[in-house]
């Protein structure tokens, strides 16, 4: 099975702190993706990347940036968190078929 | 540009009773549609996807979805509910050019015994 694993499930932070929320999967897919997830709101798309090194804007990625130096790994970042970056965020990895894998999410809260 | 709409944000049934779970589609060209379920303080998981072919298709847990392109909808659809399907689920169309994943807003699912 695919197996996408997120660093960590439940994360307090500053405000003002830079947050790194890692992101790994194990099947060599290509495509990688961040989401946040919000009541109401659904599933907003964060940044994703289709290769090494290549990123792309989804649909709110003020505040937020990613990294992508190695296949597997897909690293979002909050330069600077602030109170409404509290939220869960959600990490994807997807195969040709097309599939997406979600790892479990992680619940991040900024104080 | 691509778009799904799920106009229910909640759907009550009783056990043993059909459950349908409503999505409607927008797309410039042929649809990639699926459907995923989200389990209490889990991450998504897949339960179905329409490409081509049949409007009919079956999916993981019973489930199974009909795709309409006259109505641009791709309902989710199980004959008898069950306690266990009480979740949150969410339907997603796949941008053909960027591959990206367009989520709807979810609907939770309560299933009563």
């Amino acid at each position: 099975d695919v197996k996408v694993t997120q660093s960590s499930r439940y994360l307090v932070k500053r405000t003002g702190e830079k947050v790194f929320l890692e992101c790994v999967q194990d099947m060599d897919h290509e495509n990688m993706f961040w989401y946040r997830q919000d009541p109401g709101l659904g599933l907003r798309l964060i940044y994703f990347s289709y290769d090494v090194k290549m990123k792309e804007k989804g649909d709110i990625p003020e505040g937020y940036s990613v990294s992508r130096e190695k296949k597997e790994r897909f690293s979002l970042i909050l330069e600077s968190a602030s109170t409404n970056q509290t939220s869960m965020y959600l990490c994807a990895s997807s195969d040709p078929d097309p599939r997406a894998f979600f790892g479990q999410g992680t619940r991040l809260t900024v104080v | 540009a691509q778009s799904v709409a799920q106009p229910e944000d909640q759907v009550n049934v009783a056990e043993g009773n059909p459950l349908t779970v409503k999505c409607t589609y927008s797309v410039s060209g042929n649809p990639y549609l699926f459907w995923y379920v989200q389990y209490p303080n889990r991450g998504l998981q897949f339960l179905l996807k329409y490409i081509t072919g049949d409007n009919l298709v079956k999916g993981s847990y019973g489930f199974e979805a009909e795709f309409n392109k006259s109505q641009t909808s791709f309902h989710l659809k199980k004959p008898s509910a069950l306690v266990s399907d009480s979740a949150l689920y969410f339907c997603a169309v796949r941008d053909d050019n960027t591959d990206k994943l367009i989520f709807g807003t979810g609907t939770r699912l309560q299933v009563f015994p």
